[in-house]
C-alpha cells in the first residue's frame, strides 16, 4: 500500500480566509481523490485530482470554492476558499492502486 | 451513479459474539466492494474487500459475502473483541461504466463491543 502524508494535520481558521492542504504520496499514482468527512458523518467525494488537467468535481462542489492542483504523480493540494463554519470537517486525500483505495491521515479543519 | 445504503447505524455486541453489517447497492455493474474501519480520530483503514466474481471472502475473523442478484453485501466479524469497536463503512465504485474508480460510501455503522 502507498504511504500518504498530509499537511497540516489540523488547523483553526477564521471565516473568510483560505487554507491549502497538501497531500504527498511515496510512489507515483494515477488516481488521487479528495474527500470530506463532516463531524460524525460518512465520507463524501469532493473531486478527482487529475495530473496534467483540471480536477473533476462532484455535484455540490465547485472549483472556485475548492481549487485543486496536481502538478505531478505524487503530490496534490486542496484549497478551501473563503471559509465558513460549515466548512469545518476532516479533509482526506486518497489514492487508488488498481481498485484498492488508501487514505491519508486527514486534515482536521475548524472554522470560527 | 452508485448509491450505497448501510444498516444498522449502531450495533452493540458482547465480546465473543458475532457482528453483521449489511449494505445494498444500486448499480448492477458495480464490481468491487471494500470495507473500511475507522477508529476515533484515525483515517479509514481498508480491512477487507470483495470483487464481483466471488461470493465470499474470509480473512481470519472477518468475512464479506456478496449477493449480486439481490445487490447486497455484508461484513461478518466473529469472536468480537473490544478492539473491534470502531465505525465501519462499506463502499462501492462511484461509476463503473464511466471508469470512475472513486468510491461512494455507506453511512457507517458504529460497532461497540462490550467486554
Amino acid at each position: 500500500s502507498a504511504v500518504i502524508s498530509q499537511k497540516p494535520s489540523r488547523d483553526i481558521c477564521q471565516r473568510g480566509t483560505s487554507l491549502t492542504i497538501q497531500c504527498q504520496v511515496d510512489s507515483q499514482v494515477t488516481m488521487m481523490f479528495w474527500y470530506r468527512q463532516q463531524p460524525g458523518q460518512s465520507l463524501t467525494l469532493i473531486a478527482t485530482a487529475n495530473q496534467g488537467s483540471e480536477a473533476t468535481y462532484e455535484s455540490g462542489f465547485v472549483i472556485d470554492k475548492f481549487p485543486i492542483s496536481r502538478p505531478n504523480l505524487t503530490f496534490s493540494t486542496l484549497t478551501v476558499s473563503n471559509m465558513s463554519p460549515e466548512d469545518s470537517s476532516i479533509y482526506l486525500c486518497s489514492v487508488a492502486t488498481y481498485n484498492e483505495q488508501f487514505f491519508g491521515p486527514g486534515t482536521r479543519l475548524t472554522v470560527l | 451513479g452508485e448509491n450505497v445504503e448501510q444498516h444498522p447505524s449502531t450495533l452493540s455486541v458482547q465480546e465473543g459474539d458475532s457482528a453483521v453489517i449489511k449494505c445494498t447497492y444500486s448499480d448492477s455493474a458495480s464490481n468491487y466492494f471494500p470495507w473500511y474501519k475507522q477508529e476515533l480520530g484515525k483515517r479509514p483503514q481498508l480491512i477487507i474487500d470483495i470483487r464481483s466474481n466471488v461470493g465470499e471472502k474470509k480473512d481470519q475473523r472477518i468475512a464479506v459475502t456478496l449477493n449480486k442478484t439481490a445487490k447486497h453485501f455484508s461484513l461478518h466479524i466473529t469472536e468480537t473483541q473490544p478492539e473491534d469497536s470502531a465505525v465501519y463503512f462499506c463502499a462501492a465504485p462511484l461509476g463503473v461504466d464511466t471508469g470512475r474508480r472513486a468510491l461512494t460510501f455507506g453511512s457507517g455503522t458504529r460497532l461497540q463491543v462490550q467486554p
